[in-house]
């Protein structure tokens, strides 16, 4: 199975200031064939399903704020919120769809410091 | 708008099964893939196991290889997941999950969950 681990296990940022959220896999998510990352990140709010924020490592999906970005590759990923909100407090989980079994890393929790 | 509208909560002894369904609505169903993923307190999201509503095609997780079997209804627009032999550790939200296209094992919408307690 691909491991995935992200860091930090939570997070406390201010208002307005950039947050980060770091995913390893442990085997690259690099496809020889297309040249793409199978990398997602969610959000998840409490009581609520998860909600897909950014596919192919770097792409935003529609509707998602331009504060969220993703970067990185391989085996890499970073998840920036660039000016953090209240409405960003969740928890954030990284994604490989690269190979069977899809696998998630173990959460990060985003708070307001 | 695409909706999954997924059946309600169940409790469930050790050793029971459980079947959940998963309603689709607002878009053409057979053309999309459903997953199925769990949550268990305090555990990361895992996932169980997809079908290819347009041809019944299924793919499972080793680790439940045994135990699910997720199959669907394209007359009611509907896919479900039953899981057997239950265990105190299968108490868990599920959640049912489109893939945006009909092999695709890339998420878009999520159903709202339905919590799953085995308990003697």
């Amino acid at each position: 199975d691909f491991v995935m681990t992200q860091s930090p296990d939570s997070l406390a940022v201010s208002l307005g200031e950039r947050a980060t959220i770091n995913c390893k896999s442990s085997q690259s998510l690099l496809s020889s064939s297309n040249n793409k990352n199978y990398l997602a990140w969610f959000q998840q709010k409490p009581g609520q399903p998860p909600k897909v924020l950014i596919s192919w490592a770097s792409t935003r999906e529609s509707g998602v704020p331009d504060r969220f970005s993703g970067s990185g590759s391989g085996t890499d990923f970073t998840l920036t919120i660039s000016s953090l909100q209240a409405e960003d407090v969740a928890d954030y989980y990284c994604q490989q769809y690269h190979s069977s079994p899809i696998t998630f890393g173990q959460g990060t929790r985003l708070e307001i410091k | 708008q695409v909706q999954l509208v997924q059946s309600g909560a169940e409790v469930k002894k050790p050793g029971a099964s459980v079947k959940i369904s998963c309603k689709a609505s607002g878009y053409t169903f057979s053309n999309y893939a459903i997953h199925w993923v769990r949550q268990a307190p305090g555990q990361r999201l895992e996932w169980m196991g997809c079908i290819k509503v347009g041809n019944g095609d299924t793919q499972y997780s080793e680790h439940f290889q045994d135990r699910v079997t997720i199959i669907r209804d394209t007359s009611a627009s509907t896919a479900y997941m039953e899981l057997s032999s239950l265990r105190s550790e299968d108490t868990a939200v599920y959640y049912c999950v489109r893939g945006n296209g009909p092999g695709s094992w890339l998420f878009d919408n999520w159903g709202q969950g339905s919590l799953v307690t085995v308990s003697s």
